[in-house]
């Protein structure tokens, strides 16, 4: 199915662990982003890319970092989690200036 | 960046009532979308409108870009509505409103 995937759904880390959450999109799109979302609030942008080899920051970028070494894939990586990471992560990717679609989303707790 | 603000912030419904959710956004943009997310967490696509009106079954909305906001009408208000209801403005990144948590009772 063409779409937005991110892998894996649900995860649990202990503080100061690293890991990577996969996002993988098959739809061409040149924008991609990381959004997450905590406890009653809307999203929050974390890191964008508008193509290939260019990243760049957003609202709430510190702990994590990106990169895009294809259209297809974002990957969002945390160096050294913290409990305050605990959200809900989305990714989303978009033509330039289109409708955005999004991921089923990765539910993260750090302990 | 762009602020965004929806109105009201909760809604409780009557299933069968119709409701109209409130989006301000605070400069030109080149996009609006709105989206639900369902008690599961999933966002879908609402509608992607930067300007004018669409219909989706029982679900419209309207963009008056020159007045910076976005209306979205529920018709006919079913349970399976319930959820929070997101706009989101897009200049060259997209910005999230709050929400609106929509209650939808038998």
């Amino acid at each position: 199915n063409a779409g937005v995937t991110q892998t894996p759904k649900f995860q649990v880390l202990k503080t100061g662990q690293s890991m990577t959450l996969q996002c993988a999109q098959d739809m061409n799109h040149e924008y991609m982003s990381w959004y997450r979302q905590d406890p009653g609030m809307g999203l929050r942008l974390i890191h964008y890319s508008v193509g290939a080899g260019i990243t760049d920051q957003g609202e709430v970028p510190n702990g994590y970092n990106v990169s895009r070494s294809t259209t297809e894939d974002f990957p969002l990586r945390l160096l050294s989690a913290a409990p305050s990471q605990t959200s809900v992560y989305f990714c989303a990717s978009s033509y330039a200036g289109g409708g955005y679609t999004f991921g089923s989303g990765t539910r993260l707790t750090v302990v | 960046g762009i602020q965004v603000e929806q109105s009201p912030p909760d809604l409780i419904l009557q299933e069968g009532a119709n409701s109209t959710l409130r989006c301000n956004f605070s400069d030109s943009v080149n996009n609006l979308q709105w989206f639900h997310q369902n008690p599961w967490g999933q966002l879908i696509n609402l509608f992607y409108i930067p300007s004018g009106t669409k219909q989706n079954g029982r679900l419209s909305a309207t963009t008056v870009a020159t007045e910076r906001y976005s209306l979205l009408y529920i018709s006919s208000s079913q349970t399976t509505d319930s959820g929070v209801y997101f706009c989101a403005a897009y200049d060259y990144k997209l910005s999230f409103g709050a929400g609106t948590t929509v209650t939808v009772r038998a």
